[in-house]
């Protein structure tokens, strides 16, 4: 099984800031991890798809780089409506996995 | 698109529980159907995919134990919980791949969840 681990678990944040958080894959999986981001109460939303496609409807300042092991999703600007759980999921193998998650917070 | 999650509620241990999706809005035959569940507090447990001709994978901790099935017909997909145990206990979402030519690929359109809790 592909282990996905996700730094850092929790970051607070001042708006308009740019955050990173990464997933580290146990082995490569080439561009095969894909993004969400959950609310409270709600389901997860797709943000990026393969390592760094864009999505329609998501804003631009997310995006998502990495290839093999090591992925990133990066936030340039902090909004208030971005304080959520974000998980990172690989489709390269079977069992698919995620990442344990990170929670972003809005100091 | 709209994607219903049904058939959650409570079950002993043990017990068995059946659970349908029932998406619209996309050409459901065309699509592998994904089930994922996240067990309350906790994160998302990837734990099953069926692909549009059949082919079924399953996370290690439901083999055995869960089946999933889809009725293209009737664009409806299905997850039966057998021999369940109290870490089943979980909202269980479904969700579709997002491409026709991979059996796995990243997961869009998720409905709203079942939740289910084993207990006696």
């Amino acid at each position: 099984e592909i282990v996905l681990t996700q730094s850092p678990d929790f970051q607070s944040v001042t708006a308009k800031e740019k955050v990173t958080i990464t997933c580290r894959a146990s082995q490569s999986i080439d561009t095969s991890l894909h993004w969400y981001q959950q609310k409270p109460g709600q389901a997860p939303k797709l943000i990026i798809k393969f390592a760094y496609q864009s999505l329609s409807g998501v804003p631009s300042r997310f995006s998502g780089s990495g290839s093999g092991t090591d992925f990133a999703l990066t936030i340039n600007g902090l909004e208030a409506e971005d304080v959520a759980t974000y998980y990172c999921h690989q489709s390269s193998a079977f069992p698919n996995t995620f990442g344990q998650g990170s929670k972003l917070e809005i100091k | 698109v709209t994607v219903v999650e049904s058939g959650g509620g409570w079950v002993q241990p043990g017990g068995s529980l059946r659970l349908s999706c029932a998406p619209s809005g996309f050409s459901f035959g065309a699509f592998s159907m994904n089930w994922i569940r996240q067990a309350p507090g906790k994160g998302l447990e990837w734990v099953s995919l069926i692909s549009r001709n059949g082919d079924t994978h399953y996370t290690d901790s439901v083999k055995g134990r869960f089946t999933v099935s889809r009725d293209n017909s009737k664009g409806t997909l299905f997850l039966q919980m057998d021999n369940v145990r109290a870490d089943d206990t979980a909202v269980y979402y479904c969700a579709r791949s997002t491409r026709i030519t991979l059996i796995a690929a990243a997961l869009t359109s998720w409905g709203q969840g079942t939740r289910v809790t084993v207990s006696s």
